[in-house]
């Protein structure tokens, strides 16, 4: 079955503790993406990959960092989260990018106390 | 900034088509107009796109005005399952534009007994 998988599913955490968030899609996709959703901000994007070792700032990168070094696998990394990152975070990913729809993950809710 | 407006609410009687309307007059003519919905919290789901003609699929219809300023999803026998968040997005399409989605604040659309 095609899909985006995501996990943590839930996750409660400290500040200042790393973790990481990890995605993974089997369609053999290029394009990958993290989004996190608030209430009242809606869906923003944080980075995105065009492909492997090729990743992009987003409207809110800050706060996170992102590798791709294969191409089903895009981990989301929280260096040092803040409780201003508590949040839902969806991955996302498609054939290519600019072509096609997204395939959205099932989300990963954050909280950091 | 969201590119496209659409009314925060609406309601759908059970077996009666819903029809959504979405304005987007600032549109581009390589870009096209998406449809996802968001059932509660989960991953947004793509529903439909298209660029000028009007489409069709197993979920729903797409019906975009000659001069691309709005367009309306109709989804044509609502079920209490289609109760969810509907976003309308545009896009450009292809590699060079990237993949950006940017989501606005969506019509939740409550469907009825």
């Amino acid at each position: 079955e095609a899909q985006v998988t995501q996990n943590p599913r839930y996750l409660i955490t400290v500040t200042g503790k790393k973790l990481t968030v990890t995605c993974s899609q089997n369609m053999n996709h290029e394009y990958m993406s993290w989004y996190r959703q608030d209430p009242g901000l809606g869906l923003r994007q944080i980075y995105y990959s065009m492909n492997v070792e090729v990743t992009d700032k987003g409207d809110v990168p800050e706060g996170y960092k992102v590798s791709r070094k294969e191409k089903r696998n895009f981990p989301l990394i929280l260096e040092s989260p803040s409780p201003n990152q508590t949040s839902l975070y969806f991955c996302a990913s498609s054939l290519s990018a600019g072509i096609g729809e997204l395939f959205f993950g099932e989300g990963s809710r954050l909280t950091v106390l | 900034d969201a590119k496209t407006t659409q009314p925060p609410s609406m309601d759908c009687a059970e077996g009666r088509a819903a029809n959504l309307p979405c304005n987007h007059s600032t549109i581009s003519g390589n870009e096209y107009v998406y449809w996802y919905r968001q059932i509660h919290s989960q991953g947004p789901q793509y529903i439909i796109h298209g660029l000028k003609n009007n489409e069709t699929n197993e979920m729903a219809s797409l019906i975009i005005t000659e001069d691309r300023k709005s367009s309306t999803l109709i989804l044509p026998h609502a079920t209490l399952r289609d109760t969810a968040v509907y976003y309308c997005i545009v896009r450009p399409e292809g590699k060079a534009a990237g993949n950006k989605l940017t989501f606005g604040g969506g019509t939740r659309v409550l469907v009825k007994p």
